[in-house]
C-alpha cells in the first residue's frame, strides 16, 4: 500500500528564515510525486510534479527535490503570504490513477 | 469555466437525511476524482472516473456513498442516511487524462456538516 508521511506537522518561521519541509514515501513504482499548497477554506493548489530521483523544480521562493525515498520542499526567504498547508502526494503503479496524500505541513511565516 | 466548480459550497443537514454534492470539471478533462478531507486528516480518496471506463470505487467508505458521472462531464456524489462522521470537506478534482503524471486540479470543496 502506498504511504506518504510529511514532517513536521507544523512549522513557524520568521520572514526571511529559510527552511525545508519533508515528504517521505513508500510506493510500488513511482509515477509522480506532487506538491500542493492549501489555504484555509480553499481547495489544494498545484505546485509541482516530480518523476524521478535527482529531479528539481522551482517556482519563486519554492524548490522541490526528489530522492528514491523522500522529497523536500525548500522555502527560501519566506514571506507571510507563503503561510499555508503544504501537501505531498504520490501516484504509484498499482493500476490506479489516484493520488495518495500525506497529512500536510502547516507553515506559518511571521512578519 | 476556468476551474473545477462545486456546489453547494456549504451544506448543513440533519442526521439521517440524504445529500447530493455536484461537481463540474474543467472543460475537456476526461478524468474526475472525489476526495474527502476531515478536520486534521489528509485527503482521502473516494472514487475516480475516466471516460466510459468502469469507475474506481475502491475508496468509498460504505454503501451509503455513491457517485455518478453523466455524459462524461458533471458528477454527483450522493450520501444516503448521513451520519455525523460524514461531516467533512468533499473535494472534486479533474485531470486531462490517464497518461502518467497528469496533474489533478481541485475545486474549492463542498463543506458538509451533519447535525
Amino acid at each position: 500500500e502506498d504511504q506518504v508521511t510529511q514532517s513536521p506537522e507544523a512549522l513557524r518561521l520568521q520572514e526571511g528564515e529559510s527552511s525545508s519541509l519533508n515528504c517521505s514515501y513508500t510506493v510500488s513504482g513511482l509515477r509522480g510525486l506532487f506538491w500542493y499548497r492549501q489555504d484555509p477554506g480553499k481547495g489544494p493548489e498545484f505546485l509541482f510534479t516530480l518523476y524521478s530521483a535527482g529531479e528539481e523544480k522551482e517556482k519563486e521562493r519554492l524548490k522541490a527535490t526528489l530522492t528514491k525515498k523522500e522529497s523536500f520542499l525548500h522555502i527560501t526567504a519566506p514571506k507571510p503570504e507563503d503561510s499555508a498547508t503544504y501537501l505531498c502526494a504520490v501516484r504509484g503503479q498499482g493500476g490506479s490513477e489516484k493520488l495518495v496524500f500525506g497529512k500536510g505541513t502547516k507553515l506559518t511565516v511571521n512578519p | 469555466g476556468a476551474g473545477v466548480s462545486q456546489s453547494p459550497s456549504n451544506k448543513v443537514t440533519e442526521k439521517g437525511k440524504d445529500v447530493e454534492l455536484r461537481c463540474d470539471p474543467i472543460s475537456g478533462h476526461t478524468a474526475l476524482y472525489w476526495y474527502r478531507q476531515s478536520l486534521g486528516q489528509g485527503l482521502e480518496f473516494l472514487i475516480y472516473f475516466q471516460g466510459n471506463s468502469a469507475p474506481d470505487k475502491s475508496g468509498l467508505p460504505s454503501d451509503r456513498f455513491s457517485a455518478e458521472r453523466t455524459g462524461g462531464s458533471v458528477s454527483t456524489l450522493t450520501i444516503q442516511r448521513t451520519q455525523q462522521e460524514d461531516s467533512a470537506v468533499y473535494l472534486c478534482a479533474s485531470s486531462p487524462g490517464t497518461a502518467s503524471g497528469n496533474t489533478i486540479y481541485f475545486g474549492e470543496g463542498s463543506w458538509l456538516t451533519v447535525v
